[in-house]
Order: structure tokens, then sequence, then C-alpha cells
């Protein structure tokens, strides 16, 4: 099992630049979660999406990010036009959810951002 | 929401020593509560688990036990190793959303 997979690793941007970056989850896992980290803090949440659909969106600031997981497989996070404070790790996590939810996430490796 | 809490922000302890990270929750209804560690430049990885019908788990040198009444769990490591130097998360999830603390960083002494 290859784990849940990100790409790029690292990223580096000048601001007001856009950038994206992809995520491709655990063979039939049907939720995704992306979330930010920022040094030294524990990930927060930014989206959550159920097969295709984004279920829990509150956390992503969607005048500037935007997210999409299309045929409920792989998702892409854009961020237009970023902005310094953008810079930290963004991780996408998968998991294949129980009626109760109470069901282990799986992290890919993350794509560390710095907007310069 | 969910809101976690973690402390100490800051471990450190000899080798062989035991190391405790508590956290408390906020929303009763959170029915999981998973413990990552994440290595420098790597991702969070599950160490163990533990669900809202049981009180304590152990796997090895590892062990969480749960509180739901007063709504706080902990990680206990025992025989600490070098290796086990990370930054421990501890999550509560409700409604299938995992909330993170903000991590302790452990730092094993040889």
């Amino acid at each position: 099992e290859a784990g849940v997979v990100q790409s790029p690793r690292y990223k580096i941007i000048e601001k007001k630049q856009p950038v994206a970056f992809w995520c491709n989850p655990i063979s039939g896992h049907n939720t995704l979660y992306w979330y930010r980290q920022n040094l030294g803090q524990g990930p927060e949440l930014l989206i959550r999406y159920e097969n295709e659909e984004a279920v829990d969106d509150s956390q992503l600031p969607k005048d500037r990010f935007s997210a999409e997981r299309l045929k409920g497989v792989d998702s892409t996070l854009k961020i237009q036009p970023a902005e310094l404070g953008d810079s930290a790790v963004y991780l996408c996590a998968s998991s294949l959810e129980a009626p109760k939810g109470n069901t282990e996430a799986f992290f890919g490796q993350g794509t560390r951002l710095t907007v310069v | 929401g969910e809101n976690v809490e973690q402390h100490p922000s800051t471990l450190s302890v000899q080798e062989g020593d035991s190391a405790v990270i508590k956290c408390t929750y906020s929303d009763s209804a959170s029915n999981y509560f998973p413990w990552y560690k994440q290595e420098l430049g790597k991702r969070p990885q599950l160490i163990i688990d533990i669900r809202s019908n049981v009180g304590e788990k152990k796997d090895q040198r590892i062990a969480v036990t749960l509180n739901k009444t007063a709504k706080h769990f902990s990680l206990h490591i025992t025989e600490t190793q070098p290796e086990d130097s990370a930054v421990y998360f501890c999550a509560a999830k409700r409604s299938y959303i995992p909330t993170f603390g903000r991590g302790t960083s452990l730092i094993v002494h040889p």
C-alpha cells in the first residue's frame, strides 16, 4: 500500500503568485482532509471531503483558497494569490470512515510552502 | 467546535525514564482519541488510539488513558529511548473531524 501521496514536497513562490498542491489518498478511502500546519503547531483543518462532496469547509479562507476532489479520489488545493502568511506545511490525510466516525486518519508527507 | 489543549509543550527526560503527555477536550460528543508521532520533516503517524468506550489501552511501552467524565486523556511512554524523541500530537475526533492539540516536543537524552 503506497499510503497518501502528496506533491510537490516543497514549493517556493513569490507573494501574489498562485500555487497548487495535489493529493492522492489511500485507495478506497472515502474521506479526505486538508490540514495546514504552521511551525511548532498542530495541524488545523482547512476542508474535509466525503467522497467528492466538501462537507466541512468553514475554516477554508474562500477568498483565496479553493479545493476540489474530482470523482471522489484525488484532490487539489489551490491558493491564489499567495500571501506571506500562507507559508506552512499543507498536509493531506484520508480515512475510511465508519458510521461512528471513529477511525484513523493517515497522513501524507505534506507540501512545505514558502512564500517570499 | 472542539477545542483540544495539550501540555507540556516541551518535555525533556533521561533515557529510561517515563514520559507523560496530557490533553483535555471540550466536546463530550468526541468519541475517538488518537495520538500521533511526528519526526522532523516527516508525516504524523499514529502510535496508539483509544475509543470512548474504553478507559485504558496499552501497546508495549506506550499506553493511553481516557477519563470521559473529566474530558481528559493522557499518553504514557515507559523506558524512553532516544528514538522516542519527536513531536507528539493528541487529537479528539467528533463528527468525523479530528481536532489536534498544539503538540509536545519530547527530548530523550541518552
